[in-house]
């Protein structure tokens, strides 16, 4: 079965730009995560959803960053006028419920110039 | 933002020894899950821990959850070259959220 995945890969977008990123978390998963993890740190939490609500937001850094999950299967985090500060390996998860087990996707390596 | 204690950050092993990785919190967790990630991959999950003083094992990896729920630590025994790479612990809190340590980067010499 499919893991989860995430798309681009690899994104590099000046400052000021808006830049989109989208995780297919694993079929079946009803939660899924957003990490942003930094050079020689590990993985920090970002938003949480169950189903197609975040439940949790709190990691959030400011109003610059939000995320959808639409229809409660692939989501999509949003920076708006993107800073050098958000280069970061953004990596998706997903879980079969919430509590359980979380299933990392290979990320997406964002660089702001 | 808060997260768990893992040290040393690099760890030099030679091929077929044994290796231990420890990590502490000051904040009790209900899982305890062990992670390994490769250069440009994401974290793959190792072992999970659900109960205080569980001992798991997963081929030759074993892991044990304190008896506190402030610490765990992994096992790597008779190591191969395929074993370098980042490992990370992290903390299953009630709300969901993982909270990781910085890893420890492993390499084995062969």
């Amino acid at each position: 079965g499919a893991g989860v995945s995430q798309t681009p890969s690899n994104k590099v977008t000046e400052k000021g730009k808006y830049v989109e990123l989208r995780c297919d978390p694993i079929s079946g998963h009803t939660a899924l995560y957003w990490y942003r993890q930094s050079l020689g740190q590990g993985p920090e939490f970002l938003i949480y959803f169950q189903g197609t609500g975040a439940a949790d937001d709190s990691g959030l850094p400011n109003d610059r960053f939000f995320a959808v999950r639409p229809e409660g299967s692939v989501s999509t985090l949003k920076i708006q006028r993107t800073e050098r500060g958000d280069s970061a390996v953004y990596l998706c998860a997903s879980s079969l419920i919430s509590n359980d087990e979380q299933f990392f996707g290979p990320g997406t390596r964002l660089t702001v110039l | 933002g808060q997260q768990l204690n893992q040290s040393p950050q690099s760890m030099f092993i030679q091929e077929g020894e044994d290796v231990s990785m420890n990590c502490t919190s000051s904040s009790i967790f209900n899982t305890w899950l062990w992670y390994k990630q490769d250069p440009g991959e994401g974290p793959v999950l190792l072992i999970a821990l659900y109960k205080a003083g569980e001992l798991t094992s997963n081929g030759r990896l074993t892991a044990q959850f304190g008896i506190t729920r402030k610490d765990s630590f992994l096992n790597i025994s008779a190591s191969i070259p395929s074993d370098v790479g980042i490992y990370f612990c992290a903390g299953l809190g009630a709300n969901s959220k993982l909270t990781f340590g910085k890893g420890i980067t492993l390499s084995v010499r062969p």
